[in-house]
C-alpha cells in the first residue's frame, strides 16, 4: 500500500486480557519496527525485524509482550494478560535499510 | 539523561518568527533525523542528516549536525501556524560498521506557533 496500515486503530481491553496489534508495512520496506508511546512521552523501542527474523527484540518490556512477522510483510504485536500500564498509542514504522521511518497512525491501548 | 535529548521541552512563538530546537546525544551515530508529530499518533519524517554532513536544508527546514559537540538544530523559518505540533530528534547509532536503521527517540519539543 501507499503507507503504514495499522489496525485497529483503537482499543479498549479488560485487564488480563490478550491484545493482537496489526501492521501492514509499505511493500518492498525490508525492516520493521514497533515503538510504544505513553502519554506525553517520547518513543520507546519494542523490537526491530529485518525481513522476518528479528535481531533486536530488545525493547519488548516483559514475556507477555511477543512479536512476529511473516511473508517480510504483516507484522503482529501481541501482549498477553495485559496490565493498565499497557495503555500507551503503539507505533509501527517501516523503513528501507538505512532510511527514515515511515510511521503508521498507531493504535491507541487502553486497557481498563 | 537519554541518548537524543531536545531542548526547549516547549516552545511557544508568533507565526512569521522562526522556531529553534536543539538535539544532544550521546553515542556515535549513523546519522540523525526529525520528525513531527501531530496530536500524539504517526510521526512524519522531516529530513535525515548523515553523520558526515555538516548542515542539509529543506523548504523551510534547515538541519545542522555538530558532531564534535553531539548536537543537532532544527530551525524552521518563518512559522506558520499550521507547524504547531511535536518535534523529535531521533538517532540511529553504529552498529559494528552495519547501517542498522534502529532509532532511538529523544522526549520532543512542542511547538506552538499563535496566528
Amino acid at each position: 500500500g501507499a503507507g503504514v496500515s495499522q489496525s485497529p486503530s483503537n482499543k479498549v481491553t479488560e485487564k488480563g486480557k490478550d491484545v493482537e496489534l496489526r501492521c501492514d508495512p509499505i511493500s518492498g520496506h525490508t525492516a520493521l519496527y514497533w515503538y510504544r508511546q505513553r502519554l506525553g512521552q517520547g518513543l520507546e523501542f519494542l523490537i526491530y525485524f529485518q525481513g522476518n527474523s528479528a535481531p533486536d527484540k530488545s525493547g519488548l518490556p516483559s514475556d507477555r509482550f511477543s512479536a512476529e512477522r511473516t511473508g517480510e510483510s504483516v507484522s503482529t504485536l501481541t501482549i498477553q494478560r495485559t496490565q493498565q500500564e499497557d495503555s500507551a498509542v503503539y507505533l509501527c514504522a517501516s523503513s528501507r535499510q538505512g532510511g527514515g521511518y515511515t510511521f503508521g497512525s498507531g493504535t491507541r491501548l487502553t486497557v481498563v | 539523561s537519554q541518548q537524543g535529548e531536545e531542548d526547549p521541552q516547549a516552545l511557544s512563538i508568533q507565526e512569521g518568527e522562526n522556531a529553534t530546537m536543539n538535539c544532544s546525544y550521546k553515542t556515535s551515530i549513523n546519522n540523525l533525523q526529525w520528525y513531527r508529530q501531530n496530536s500524539g499518533r504517526g510521526l512524519v519524517h522531516l529530513i535525515l542528516i548523515r553523520s558526515n554532513e555538516r548542515e542539509k536544508h529543506s523548504g523551510r527546514l534547515r538541519v545542522t549536525l555538530d558532531t564534535s559537540k553531539k548536537s543537532s538544530s532544527l530551525l524552521i523559518t518563518a512559522s506558520r501556524a499550521a507547524d504547531t505540533a511535536s518535534y523529535f530528534c531521533a538517532t540511529a547509532v553504529n552498529a559494528g560498521g552495519t547501517s542498522y536503521g534502529k532509532l532511538t527517540f529523544g522526549q520532543g519539543t512542542i511547538l506552538t506557533v499563535h496566528p
